[in-house]
């Protein structure tokens, strides 16, 4: 059964910092892991989708990173701004499945 | 708006009753997922379809809980004698044909059982 840890739970952070949020997943047969932004009381939006065959995806100020032999993904915030504060979820399917099992996430802050 | 769309956004309910949500997914995206989200923790797998099938179930869908899909379009998941552990928010995502590998997700139904 495929377990996804992120660390840190959360984080607190004043505007233009360069942020790092770190996924971390068991079984690392897996199809490809995706990054979702939720904010309050809302539903999911993608920010990346990273392939198995391949080690980042980009867009904009984000960059995720992909390590399957070790089981890593990293979701890296350029210049971070107030809009971005929100919690950041990592999903990662397993077992030959779609069906993707998610981390509790990281509740971002980015403060004026 | 070509986003899932998830109805009602909001629902309050006494213990014992019963709830019905709807989901219409993106035109054309052939699978639908259903995910359970208490305060705190990432979503859960509850069923998902493929068209009119219903391909897996979790074992967190127990029997009160029952899903379905008709046409292959929109699809609703109905709760039996809510009770408080069924607060919740319920989402619903979808994905197309030619790329199972990523979901869209709705804004989901956040149900309130007093």
């Amino acid at each position: 059964k495929q377990e996804v840890t992120q660390i840190p739970a959360a984080l607190s952070v004043p505007e233009g910092e360069n942020l790092v949020l770190n996924c971390s997943f068991t079984d690392s047969a897996i199809y490809n892991l995706q990054w979702f932004r939720q904010d309050p009381g809302k539903g999911l939006t993608s920010l990346l989708l990273i392939q198995s065959s391949q080690r980042e995806q980009t867009s904009g100020r984000l960059n995720a990173s992909l390590d399957k032999s070790s089981g890593r993904s990293t979701l890296y915030i350029a210049a971070s701004q107030p809009g971005d504060s929100a919690t950041y979820l990592c999903a990662v399917p397993s077992g030959g499945s779609y069906i993707p099992t998610f981390g509790r996430g990281t509740s971002l802050i980015v403060h004026p | 708006d070509t986003g899932v769309s998830q109805d009602p956004r909001h629902k309050i309910t006494k213990r014992g009753q019963n709830v019905t949500f709807r989901c219409d997914p993106i035109s054309e995206h052939n699978r639908l997922y259903w995910y359970r989200q208490t305060l705190g923790q990432g979503p859960e797998f509850l069923t998902y379809f493929q068209n009119e099938a219903q391909l897996e179930k979790s074992r967190l869908l127990s029997d009160r809980f029952s899903a379905e899909r008709p046409k292959g379009s929109f699809s609703t998941l109905e709760i039996q004698r809510t009770e408080q552990g069924d607060s919740a928010m319920y989402l619903c995502a979808s994905s197309p044909l030619l790329n199972y590998n990523e979901q869209f997700f709705g804004p989901g139904t956040r149900l309130t059982v007093l």
